[in-house]
């Protein structure tokens, strides 16, 4: 089974580049959610959609925009990347009140 | 709103001692809550859940916790440490109630990094 399946596993960006990471899963859950981790941090929540259609914000949702265009996929968009967030982020998927499922993570840099 | 202390960065512990993780939670609805592993540079995987059934909590790997609601507290334990338990733990809160703005949200606490000494 794949799970949650996060795409890329590495990026480096300059300050200023954008991109899209990307989020799949395939258990049919209806939440999603974006975390990053820094050290000593914890995972801190940037955002969370609990059905197709809808988001909400998170702890950390400045700088990050998302989509979650179909129940299968939610993705994070950084307009404009800072050093700020250099970071591993993390994507997960859950059903009701069941666990999470995590992907491997996007380790990002920003130079 | 949900929120969860991890009250130890770090835990040193020689192999074959017990293990104690702590962690409080404060949560106006019933919670959820959840102990979560993380080896080095991997996911995070799932060690144990409380969804409001039994108390005491049994996991992978020998792992347990107690959920204990006058404490506020879900502390993780084991009796014997293994080195492949060396990792990092993360106490999890979410909880479910009409007009929190937190419903449905999984707060982690900031983590507790477990070394374990031959």
């Amino acid at each position: 089974n794949a799970g949650v399946t996060q795409t890329p596993k590495f990026q480096v960006l300059k300050t200023g580049q954008s991109m899209t990471l990307q989020c799949a899963q395939d258990m049919n859950h209806n939440s999603m959610y974006w975390y990053r981790q820094d050290p000593g941090m914890g995972l801190r929540l940037i955002y969370y959609s609990a059905s197709e259609g809808t988001t909400d914000k998170g702890e950390v949702p400045n700088g990050y925009n998302v989509s979650r265009l179909n129940k299968r996929e939610f993705s994070l968009r950084l307009e404009s990347a800072a050093p700020s967030q250099t970071s591993v982020y993390f994507c997960a998927s859950r059903r009701g009140e069941d666990e999470a499922f995590f992907g491997q993570g996007t380790r990002l840099t920003v130079v | 709103a949900q929120s969860v202390t991890q009250l130890d960065s770090h835990v040193s512990v020689s192999e074959g001692t017990p293990v104690l993780l702590r962690c409080n939670y404060s949560s106006s609805y019933s919670p959820s809550l959840f102990w979560y592993v993380q080896h080095p540079n991997k996911g995070l995987q799932l060690l144990l859940k409380y969804t409001s059934a039994a108390t005491l909590v049994k996991g992978i790997n020998g792992f347990e916790a107690e959920f204990k609601k006058s404490e506020t507290s879900f502390h993780l334990t084991k009796p014997s440490a293994h080195m492949s338990d060396a990792a990092e733990y993360f106490c999890v809160v979410t909880g479910w109630g009409r007009g929190s703005s937190n419903t449905g949200k999984l707060i982690f606490g900031q983590g507790t990094t477990l070394q374990v000494k031959p």
